[in-house]
């Protein structure tokens, strides 16, 4: 079983609609959780920090459940530009070990 | 603040020559990490360093790789001799706490 996985899409959808991915992580003592978006032939650039509480920045939202060890990302009134590869990252360990899921593609449609 | 910087950002060489990586991290960071992306399929992990000790190199494909990091500072991540399947996108990444942060990787083509 993968440390983390995610469905690798494509998800496609029309702008100006929500679309949300999941992603499991096998490791129970995983510590930090985040969502990482990559651009075709860029670097991987954090977007948004998972916490058991749920947090939301904009048109974002991220939750964790920790008890069924998955992560969620939910993104509403999809953007063209919001088109791009998701990917699930677990840290875990005290040295902070990162493990990433394949990732998921988005791409959104006018 | 400098990000995290790779270089060279492109390599084509042939198959049997010998290519040498490096990434400098974000001042301070003393977890570095190396990465791959072949074409297709997810970012696979490599190696892990805290300060200049190999914390995890589980990920590291076979004897032909070999990573250093001098001093703690930067690393070098050397393919020896390098065969096709070696191509792919190697990423660099550096964190202190939690958050890694990446450089825009070296793209390497052995042909």
């Amino acid at each position: 079983r993968k440390e983390v996985e995610q469905d690798p899409g494509p998800f496609n959808v029309p702008e100006g609609a929500t679309v949300a991915f999941n992603c499991t992580y096998s490791n129970s003592a995983s510590q930090s959780f985040f969502w990482y978006r990559q651009d075709c032939r860029k670097e991987p650039k954090l977007l948004m920090s998972v916490y058991s509480s749920g947090n939301e920045d904009g048109r974002f939202t991220a939750q964790l459940n920790r008890a069924s060890q998955y992560i969620s990302l939910l993104i509403r009134d999809s953007k063209l530009s919001d088109s791009a590869t998701y990917l699930c990252v677990v840290t875990s360990g005290g040295y902070q070990k990162v493990t990433f899921g394949i990732g998921t593609k988005l791409q959104v449609i006018p | 603040e400098a990000g995290v910087t790779q270089f060279p950002s492109h390599s084509v060489i042939e198959k049997g020559q010998t290519v040498t990586l490096r990434c400098d991290p974000i001042s301070g960071h003393d977890n570095l990490y190396w990465y791959r992306r072949v074409m297709g399929k997810e970012i696979k992990f490599l190696l892990h360093f805290v300060k200049e000790s190999k914390q995890d190199e589980s990920g590291m494909p076979n004897n032909r790789f070999l990573a250093e990091r001098t001093g703690g500072t930067y690393s070098t991540l050397k393919v020896q001799p390098a065969e096709l399947e070696d191509s792919g996108v190697y990423f660099c990444a550096s964190s202190q706490n939690t958050e890694a942060f990446f450089g825009q990787g070296t793209r390497l083509t052995v042909v």
